[in-house]
């Protein structure tokens, strides 16, 4: 079956370090998405990718970083420069006409 | 720029009665417009679009969607909710056609359908 898959399901960090969330999709879709979701606020995009190697950032791109090596993969590492990185994390894929985005089951993010 | 606003934060209904979740955008240019459904701890999962053409759409779940360009609007109905439609609910927007175009999301209507 083709899909988008993002691991861990749940994570936990100590506050000062560094964590790389997986997001893979077998869609063959060009463009990749991650987005944060917080109570109340909807998605807000974090980066974007609309082909390998290359990458933009969204609205709230401060504190994380991405790479775009492989078309399936599209890694997301929360440095510990975010301030508030507690979080349902979310990826998602369009093809290139970007009708509809595919989303990920999420990765539930929380700073100890 | 393009925003959506979803006006209900929380929309409780019996179940088997009908409901209307509301969504108002802006936009400059033509629209794509989306309502996603989001089960707890889950992603999102695509109930229906509108690209172009008829402005009544349907989608899965027996839920449909009526794009009103002159009060730009995009509101999501069912004549007959079930517990199982116990979930949140998202409008999105995007610029219509031409490659990628940013998707914005409203901040999401929760249904709660009571027995």
């Amino acid at each position: 079956d083709g899909g988008i898959t993002q691991s861990p399901k749940y994570l936990f960090r100590k506050e000062g370090q560094n964590v790389t969330l997986s997001c893979e999709q077998n869609l063959n879709h060009d463009a990749m998405y991650w987005y944060r979701q917080d109570p109340g606020q909807g998605l807000r995009l974090i980066y974007y990718s609309q082909i390998v190697n290359d990458f933009q950032k969204g609205d709230i791109a401060e504190g994380y970083s991405v790479s775009r090596e492989k078309k399936e993969s599209f890694p997301l590492t929360v440095t510990s420069a975010q301030k508030n990185p507690t979080a349902f994390y979310l990826c998602a894929s369009s093809d290139r006409d970007g009708n509809e985005q595919f989303f990920g089951p999420g990765t539930r993010l929380t700073v100890l | 720029a393009q925003s959506v606003t979803q006006l209900d934060s929380q929309v409780p209904v019996f179940e088997e009665a009908p409901v209307e979740l509301r969504c108002n955008y802006s936009s400059s240019v033509s629209v794509y417009l989306f309502w996603y459904v989001q089960y707890p701890n889950q992603g999102l999962q695509l109930l229906l679009k509108y690209l172009s053409g008829s402005t009544l759409v349907k989608g899965i779940n027996g839920f449909e969607a009526e794009f009103n360009k002159s009060q730009t609007s995009f509101h999501l109905r069912k004549p007959s909710v079930h517990i199982s439609d116990t979930a949140e609910y998202f409008c999105a927007v995007s610029d219509g056609p031409g490659g990628y175009q940013k998707v914005t999301f409203g901040t999401g209507t929760k249904l709660q359908v009571i027995p």
